[in-house]
């Protein structure tokens, strides 16, 4: 069963970089047909895609987010990362790993995130 | 990006209830919508992908339809785990993008 945990600081100073871990277990890292997710989601709101990456090394960030977060993965660790430069207190929020998969449905490749981490929770401030 | 807007906002029903939400995409998404469950101080949940297809190991009373901009979640014969949170999801365009929730409340 596979299973994903985020590690990180708790809190962060406003202009520091943000650097958080998902560590995964009960799985590969390097399925054909899975990629792995930052999603985050400030107290009391709704969720929002960081981005996603695949093991070949493609990554995809939200154009939508300023271009502050980098994800790198450690096949070797079984392991994925996000860092947030510059945080300010609008980057306060509970931050979830998720692994994403894919479905071959009538001729088309579907995308869904079925494992997720319980979630850290990031406080930026002074 | 493309905009997900869920309807109502909250709900509460009854157990043993038909419930019925609802996601409008403002534009074609195809079927490529997912439903998701968030519980409080939890992680989201997969029920629903491929906007009908049900996730391994999510109940039956759960059902998604639509395609294109319209979506919709089904709960047939509400239970009282059932309430939390849930969230439509958009994976055609880039970014991802999930709707604002809709909070179910058993009366």
């Amino acid at each position: 069963q596979v299973q994903l945990q985020e590690s990180g600081p708790g809190l962060v100073k406003p202009s520091q970089t943000l650097s958080l871990t998902c560590t995964v277990s009960g799985d590969s890292m390097s399925s054909r047909d899975t990629y792995w997710s930052w999603i985050r989601q400030p107290a009391g709101k709704g969720l929002e895609w960081i981005g996603r990456m695949y093991t070949s090394g493609s990554i995809s960030y939200n154009p939508s987010l300023e271009s502050r977060f980098t994800m790198s993965i450690d096949t070797s660790r079984n392991q994925f990362s996000l860092k947030l430069s510059s945080v300010t207190a609008a980057d306060t929020a509970v931050y979830y790993c998720a692994r994403g998969s894919s479905k071959y449905i009538w001729g088309r490749d579907y995308y869904f995130l079925d494992v997720w981490g319980k979630g850290t929770t990031v406080t930026v401030s002074s | 990006d493309i905009q997900m807007t869920q309807s109502p906002s909250s709900l509460s029903a009854s157990v043993g209830d038909r419930v019925t939400i609802t996601c409008r995409a403002s534009q074609s998404t195809n079927t490529y919508l997912n439903w998701y469950q968030q519980k409080p101080g939890k992680a989201p949940k997969l029920l629903i992908y491929a906007a009908s297809s049900l996730h391994s190991g999510v109940p039956s009373r759960f059902s998604g339809s639509g395609s294109g901009t319209d979506f919709t979640l089904t709960i047939n014969g509400l239970e009282p785990e059932d309430f939390g949170t849930y969230y439509c999801q958009q994976s055609f365009g880039n970014p991802d993008t999930f709707g604002q929730g809709t909070k179910l409340e058993i009366k």
